[in-house]
C-alpha cells in the first residue's frame, strides 16, 4: 500500500516563494506527480518526477529523493491565482499506473 | 498535451435513478482508465481501475454492482451510478494514463 503526507494548509504572500513538502511510503514506486486543483475543478498536471533531483518548469519546480521518500513543490513569484489545492500523487509499479493521492495542501496567497 | 473529455459536467437526478458518466481520451488510446470520487475538502479517492475489454478492478469498499464500469473501446470508459442516493452526491473524475495522468473535467453529481 501507499501512505502520503503533506501539510493541510499553507499561506504565503504574493511575489514570495513557497515550498510544499510531500513524504510517502510505498511498496513499489513508479513516479511522483504534483497537481493543482482549484475549487470545483478537476486537477491539472504540474510536474512528474521519477528520478532523483529537481525538475524545473517555469515558476514551478519539483524535487524528488527516492531514498528519503520525499518530494517538494516549489512555487516562485507567487500570484493570487496560485491559490489552490496542491496534490501530491504517487504511482505504484504493481498495478498499471494506479496513483494514490495525498489529501492535498490548500495554499492561500495573500496580497 | 493529451486531452480527456468527461461528460456531463454536472447532473442532478432523483433518488433511485441511474446516471451514466462518460470519459473519453481524445488523442491517445487508453487501455486503462481510472475513476475517482472526491468529497468536499477531501482528496481524490480511487474507486476503480477500468480495463479495456475486461472487468474493472474495484477498490476495497466500492460496490461493483452499484458503480458499473464499462470500457468497451480504447477511448471510452463509462461509469454508471445505479439506484443513486443522496450520499452518492460527489465529484466524480476520470483519468487516463499516458506518461502522466490526464484528468477529465469532472462530473458533479447531486442526488435529490
Amino acid at each position: 500500500g501507499q501512505n502520503i503526507d503533506q501539510p493541510t494548509e499553507m499561506t504565503a504572500t504574493e511575489g514570495a516563494i513557497v515550498q510544499i513538502n510531500c513524504t510517502y511510503q510505498t511498496s513499489g514506486f513508479n513516479g511522483l506527480f504534483w497537481y493543482q486543483q482549484h475549487a470545483g475543478e478537476a486537477p491539472t498536471f504540474l510536474s512528474y518526477n521519477v528520478l532523483d533531483g529537481l525538475e524545473e518548469k517555469g515558476r514551478f519546480s519539483s524535487f524528488l529523493s527516492r531514498s528519503k521518500g520525499y518530494s517538494y513543490l516549489l512555487l516562485k513569484e507567487l500570484q493570487m491565482k496560485d491559490s489552490a489545492s496542491y496534490l501530491c500523487a504517487v504511482r505504484d509499479n504493481t498495478n498499471a499506473g494506479k496513483s494514490t493521492f495525498g489529501d492535498g495542501t490548500t495554499l492561500t496567497v495573500k496580497p | 498535451g493529451a486531452v480527456v473529455s468527461q461528460h456531463p459536467s454536472w447532473v442532478i437526478c432523483k433518488s433511485g435513478t441511474s446516471v451514466k458518466i462518460e470519459c473519453r481520451s481524445l488523442d491517445f488510446q487508453a487501455t486503462t482508465m481510472f475513476w475517482y470520487r472526491q468529497f468536499p475538502k477531501q482528496s481524490l479517492m480511487l474507486m476503480a481501475t477500468s480495463n479495456e475489454g475486461s472487468k474493472a478492478t474495484y477498490e476495497q469498499g466500492v460496490e461493483k454492482d452499484k458503480f458499473l464500469i464499462n470500457h468497451a473501446s480504447l477511448t471510452l470508459s463509462t461509469l454508471t451510478v445505479t439506484s443513486a442516493h443522496p450520499e452518492d452526491s460527489s465529484f466524480y473524475i476520470c483519468s487516463a494514463q499516458d506518461t502522466e495522468a490526464f484528468f477529465g473535467q469532472g462530473t458533479r453529481l447531486t442526488v435529490v
